[in-house]
């Protein structure tokens, strides 16, 4: 059960459109629609922002959009705001009842 | 509302038993579909999935740290409990509960979380 990769960080200007990948295995990322993106501000507990893949809760704005191809998902934020600074992670269903989260990715909005 | 609260001791001892309580409301842990996990983030690091239990009392554990964790429940009582032995100062985090919904796998409502420090 080895995390998912991430990269460490990603930047990107005031109204930009960024997108984080998250590359698993095809036990996990490439198995499952199954997939999760977290936000998690400084001190704050994690927000779900997306799950099985591409699905937003409601109160997520539509910047915010997942996709998949192959053993990596990815997450897009668009019009990049303030406030969407912050680390983000990603969860996959990785088989036998367990689940795995990325190694997470620190987002600079310059 | 659904709030998630963790409780537990803030310092621990190396080699002794951590005990962390999860008491919920605003859901009922004997819905289909609906369960209740714990997740851990050591300091600057990343989350890490520990266990996960439904309301037929099934259980799951992260496979590396199955031997130290155990997790139980309390329907009644709204309360989560997790149990990790064996205590070493790389599991200094903090620890989160969540609720995990099985109809498409999420963690949608979590703890503030309880920083655990390992260390004599």
């Amino acid at each position: 059960q080895s995390a998912l990769t991430q990269p460490a960080s990603v930047s990107g200007s005031l109204g930009q459109s960024i997108t984080i990948s998250c590359t698993g295995t095809s036990s996990d990322v490439g198995s499952y629609n199954f997939v999760s993106w977290y936000q998690q501000h400084p001190g704050k507990a994690p927000k779900l922002m997306i799950y099985e893949v591409i699905k937003r809760p409601s109160g997520v704005s539509n910047r915010f959009s997942g996709s998949k191809s192959g053993n990596t998902a990815s997450l897009t934020i668009s019009g990049l705001q303030a406030e969407d600074e912050a680390d983000y992670y990603c969860c996959s269903y990785a088989g036998s009842s367990t689940w795995v989260f990325g190694g997470g990715t620190s987002l600079t909005v310059l | 509302q659904v709030t998630l609260r963790e409780s537990g001791p803030a310092l621990v001892k190396p080699t002794q038993t951590l005990t962390l309580t999860c008491t919920f409301s605003g859901f009922s842990l004997s819905t289909s579909g609906v369960f209740v996990s714990w997740i851990r983030q050591p300091p600057g690091k990343a989350l890490e999935w520990l266990a996960l239990i439904d309301r037929d009392d099934h259980k799951y554990y992260n496979t590396s740290l199955k031997t130290r964790l155990t997790i139980s429940k309390d329907t009644t009582q709204k309360q989560v409990v997790l149990t990790m032995t064996n205590i070493d100062p790389v599991d200094t985090a903090t620890y989160y509960c969540a609720r995990f919904m099985d109809h498409g796998d999420y963690f949608d409502h979590w703890g503030q979380g309880t920083l655990v420090t390992v260390s004599s």
